[in-house]
């Protein structure tokens, strides 16, 4: 089973400054990762798909690099509605299909 | 707009079974693989299962194989999942959630769950 490993587990940082989201994957998964956003009580959002495709009606402020093994998710200036849990998620080899654990992305 | 509506959650003793359904609407069902993906209180999520447009192609974590059976009714429209054997740790929200295509890919609507609890 591939193991997807997130970093940092909170990230705090003020409206308008940039956030860069780390997933590792313990194997290549290819391009094959996405990223969700989820709020608290709210169901996930699909944000970015295969690494770096934006998802509709996604921002352009959200951006997604990386292939093999490293993948990043960008904020290029957070807005007040990204204060939220992020989740990155690979599709390779499945099953299964395996998220990683998780970055909030706190106010400062 | 795409709609996901889940039901069936509910109070259970470990041993037993439960069955959850999903109702979808807003979306040519059975174009779509379907999933469960589990959040249990204060955690991550989980994918627990998912199968293809066609019913082909099903998989399922290792946490539930042998225990949880996926299924779909293209004609209804719906989404099923067999549970049984439950253990304290299948405690979660439960959502289901539409794939971006026919096979196993990535998840673009989820419904807003609906809740199991295993205890004695």
């Amino acid at each position: 089973e591939i193991v997807l490993t997130q970093s940092p587990a909170t990230l705090s940082l003020s409206p308008g400054e940039r956030a860069t989201l780390s997933c590792r994957a313990s194997q290549s998964v290819i391009g094959y990762l996405a990223w969700y956003q989820q709020k608290p009580g709210r169901a996930p959002r699909l944000l970015i798909y295969d690494a770096s495709y934006r998802a509709t009606g996604i921002p352009a402020r959200f951006s997604g690099s990386g292939s093999g093994t490293d993948f990043t998710l960008t904020i290029s200036s957070v807005e007040p509605e990204d204060f939220a849990v992020y989740y990155c998620q690979h599709r390779r080899n499945w099953p299964p299909v395996t998220f990683g654990g998780g970055t909030k992305v706190e106010i400062k | 707009e795409v709609q996901l509506v889940e039901s069936g959650g509910g109070l259970v003793q470990p041993g037993r079974s439960l069955r959850l359904s999903c109702v979808a609407s807003g979306f040519t069902f059975d174009d779509y693989a379907m999933h469960w993906v589990r959040q249990a209180p204060g955690k991550g999520l989980e994918w627990v299962s998912g199968v293809s447009w066609n019913s082909a192609n099903i998989g399922y974590a290792d946490s539930v194989e042998g225990r949880f059976t996926i299924s779909r009714d293209n004609a209804k429209k719906s989404l099923f999942l067999q549970m049984n054997s439950l253990r304290t740790d299948d405690t979660a929200l439960y959502h289901c959630a539409k794939d971006i295509s026919g096979s196993i890919r990535y998840f673009d609507s989820w419904g807003q769950g609906t809740l199991v609890t295993v205890s004695s």
